[in-house]
């Protein structure tokens, strides 16, 4: 298991309403970044941040949003859920090491829209 | 979107025999890297090849890559029944951050 932890792992919510999902990152690394992985499918890059900056986007609309905080622990907020929300989200991890970038995963956090 | 197409979808093998995952993508990239997933979980790195690089090993897997064709193989020899997942191939490359850009993966089943 990697040292990255995700909260909550499972969450239902109504159309219409907002979530927020948290994740805690692998210790020494600076970097988190979300994925969205709807069944079936690969996950599918939300954004990054870095040092608490915002410094990559998916095509996700603006109603994804995130925070990193001083200790880099990441939280992602979604407004106005819809149906397709419905995935499982998953945060990872990662020293920013140039382009290498080898990231390390949590357990995600199924998220259900109804 | 996805960059990277796995192939096969599905693949279903006895416990020992060998299994190979391809994976080909469109753009250029630094590197490649493959994942695995049980039941709906959190990814587990496997492998990172990068993009000077054609082979590479690791315990039972094997990952080849050619850049020219714009694909890689990931080789699971001797498999287990521990090795039932879905896998995944995912690119780094294009963008000055992190993103990993997924293909749709392999479901793997290996029957004891």
């Amino acid at each position: 298991e990697t040292g990255v932890t995700q909260s909550p792992t499972h969450l239902i919510k109504t159309r219409g309403q907002q979530v927020t999902l948290r994740c805690s990152s692998q210790s020494g690394h600076n970097t988190v970044s979300w994925y969205q992985q709807a069944l079936g499918q690969g996950p599918q890059f939300i954004f990054q941040y870095y040092r608490e900056e915002e410094n990559g986007r998916g095509n996700f609309p603006p109603r994804f949003s995130g925070l990193q905080f001083p200790n880099y622990s990441s939280e992602l907020n979604v407004n106005a859920l819809e149906l397709d929300d419905s995935a499982l989200y998953l945060c990872a991890s990662s020293r920013a090491q140039g382009l290498v970038h080898e990231q390390y995963f949590g357990p995600g956090t199924r998220l259900t829209v109804t | 979107s996805q960059q990277g197409e796995e192939d096969p979808q599905a693949l279903s093998i006895q416990e020992g025999e060998n299994a190979t995952m391809n994976c080909s993508y469109k753009t250029s990239i630094n590197n490649l890297q493959w994942y695995r997933q049980n039941s709906g979980r959190g990814l587990v790195h496997l492998i990172l090849i990068r993009s000077n690089e054609r082979e590479k090993h690791s315990g039972r897997l094997r990952v080849t890559l050619d850049t020219s064709k714009k694909s890689s193989s990931l080789l699971i020899t001797a498999s287990r029944a521990a090795d039932t997942a879905s896998y995944f191939c995912a690119t780094l490359g294009g963008t000055s951050y992190g993103k990993l850009t997924f293909g749709q993966g392999t479901i793997l089943t290996v029957h004891p």
